[in-house]
């Protein structure tokens, strides 16, 4: 049973790129979280997202961070215009169901932006 | 907003010496976890505490809820090099199914001199 998959392991991005990050969650697992980690700091919770639903984005940036978890395919994080600021690492989680339910963390994308 | 305070953010401890990690939140709980997460790794859970009071042991690891469920703690008897990494409280103060994103302590390093 594969664990929590998340795709490019390191991204690295020119100021002003977008960036694209990817997360497969466990098979049978339908909620997905969004984090993101700076160096030597704890997990900052971004986003939580449901099949084709948001649930909680009080994390997320107003401009520039969106989030989807279409019917088919992965979650996405996507990041517009990057800036020197947004490099860090991006975990992502999922769970059976909502938050009473222990979360199962993908080996994370760390981004970069030079 | 919701906040969760961990402290010490460094203990450095000899190979074989006992190690406590404290977890504070300023709003009561619904429950709490306890995630570790190795250098260069990511978070992996350990436990979750629901109840008030409540203490589970794992081998030489003792985690307790207190009884107002707003603080917690993470106790590790004789450690060993394995046990290097920081170790995460995060809190979840959803009630009834409210939607929240679990908001993690920023982590205690726990540093292992042989």
């Amino acid at each position: 049973n594969a664990g929590v998959m998340q795709n490019p392991r390191h991204l690295v991005r020119r100021r002003g790129q977008e960036a694209r990050l990817r997360c497969s969650p466990m098979k049978g697992h339908s909620h997905v979280y969004w984090y993101r980690q700076l160096p030597e700091e704890g997990l900052k919770f971004m986003v939580y997202l449901q099949k084709e639903n948001i649930i909680d984005e009080s994390g997320m940036p107003k401009e520039r961070f969106s989030a989807e978890f279409p019917k088919e395919g992965p979650s996405i994080l996507r990041i517009q215009q990057v800036v020197r600021g947004d490099s860090a690492a991006y975990f992502c989680a999922s769970s059976p169901q909502g938050q009473v339910y222990e979360q199962y963390f993908g080996p994370g994308t760390r981004l970069t932006v030079t | 907003g919701q906040q969760v305070m961990q402290i010490p953010q460094y203990q450095h401890v000899q190979e074989g010496e006992d190690f406590t990690t404290y977890c504070n939140s300023s709003t009561t709980l619904s429950n709490i976890q306890w995630y570790k997460q190795r250098p260069g790794g990511h978070p992996v859970f350990l436990i979750q505490l629901v109840k008030s009071g409540e203490v589970k042991k794992q081998k030489r690891l003792t985690f307790q809820f207190g009884e107002a469920k707003k603080n917690s703690s993470l106790h590790i008897t004789a450690t060993q090099t394995t046990d290097v990494g920081t170790y995460f409280c995060a809190g979840d103060a959803t009630w009834g199914g409210g939607a929240d994103g679990l908001t993690f302590g920023k982590g205690t390093h726990l540093i292992i001199q042989p």
